[in-house]
């Protein structure tokens, strides 16, 4: 089992919509959890974090986590075209803050 | 978030050369990461840069094929030695202020690399 999982897509959603990303991750002990987003060509830029279970808003972006079934995921309100990217999921492992990453969710916001 | 920069930016290579990728921050950071990310592909983690020490390699990776050097708090290189096609990537340096669950990482613009 990958460490970290998410759908690669491409996942389209119509402008004004919510997209719903979603990843599991492996390992239980696992506390802190990302999501960054990344533009074709360009470096990863962090969204969210989050380390508590439940919900976390920060404008248009709400982070959910479940760690007893090991469910991450990012909620996108109001879906504009420049939310189109690739989404992707990260988890930390162990104390010295290494990041092991999901392969991505490629979002495409239609206008 | 720390004002992050690499160089060079880009950079075409011939195999069996070796190139060296600067990572500068413009604060003092802990922690100072390493990745490549292939085409098509995710982060893949190559090393935590330690300062004052020897880096801590992820499996997969070698210190022959991957010396890194962190002489100071806001400054590291990776040398990516004696390369071959399948280096062919995108390296990331990336960096925290403190380790474990309390902070955040974040990337510098990458280093894009094409060995011919």
């Amino acid at each position: 089992q990958k460490e970290v999982e998410q759908n690669s897509g491409p996942l389209s959603v119509p402008e004004g919509a919510i997209a719903s990303l979603n990843c599991t991750y492996s390992d239980r002990g696992s506390q802190s959890f990302f999501w960054y987003r990344q533009y074709s060509g360009k470096s990863p830029e962090l969204i969210m974090f989050i380390y508590s279970n439940g919900d976390k808003e920060d404008g248009r972006f709400t982070a959910q986590l479940n760690k007893a079934s090991q469910y991450v995921s990012l909620l996108i309100r109001d879906s504009q075209p420049s939310d189109s990217a690739t989404y992707l999921c990260a988890v930390e492992r162990g104390s010295q803050g290494n990041l092991i990453f999901g392969k991505g969710t490629k979002l495409s916001v239609k206008p | 978030s720390a004002v992050i920069s690499q160089k060079p930016s880009r950079d075409i290579c011939q195999r069996g050369t070796s190139l060296t990728i600067q990572c500068q921050v413009d604060s003092q950071v802990t922690m100072m990461f390493w990745y490549r990310q292939q085409p098509g592909q995710s982060l893949t983690l190559i090393a935590t840069a330690n300062q004052g020490s020897e880096a801590t390699y992820e499996s997969g990776f070698v210190i022959d094929k991957f010396p890194i050097s962190r002489p100071n708090l806001t400054f590291s290189t990776l040398t990516v030695s004696n390369m071959s096609p399948e280096d062919s990537s995108i390296y990331l340096c990336s960096v925290a202020s403190a380790p474990g669950s309390t902070d955040t990482q974040y990337f510098g613009p990458g280093t894009r690399l094409t060995v011919l």
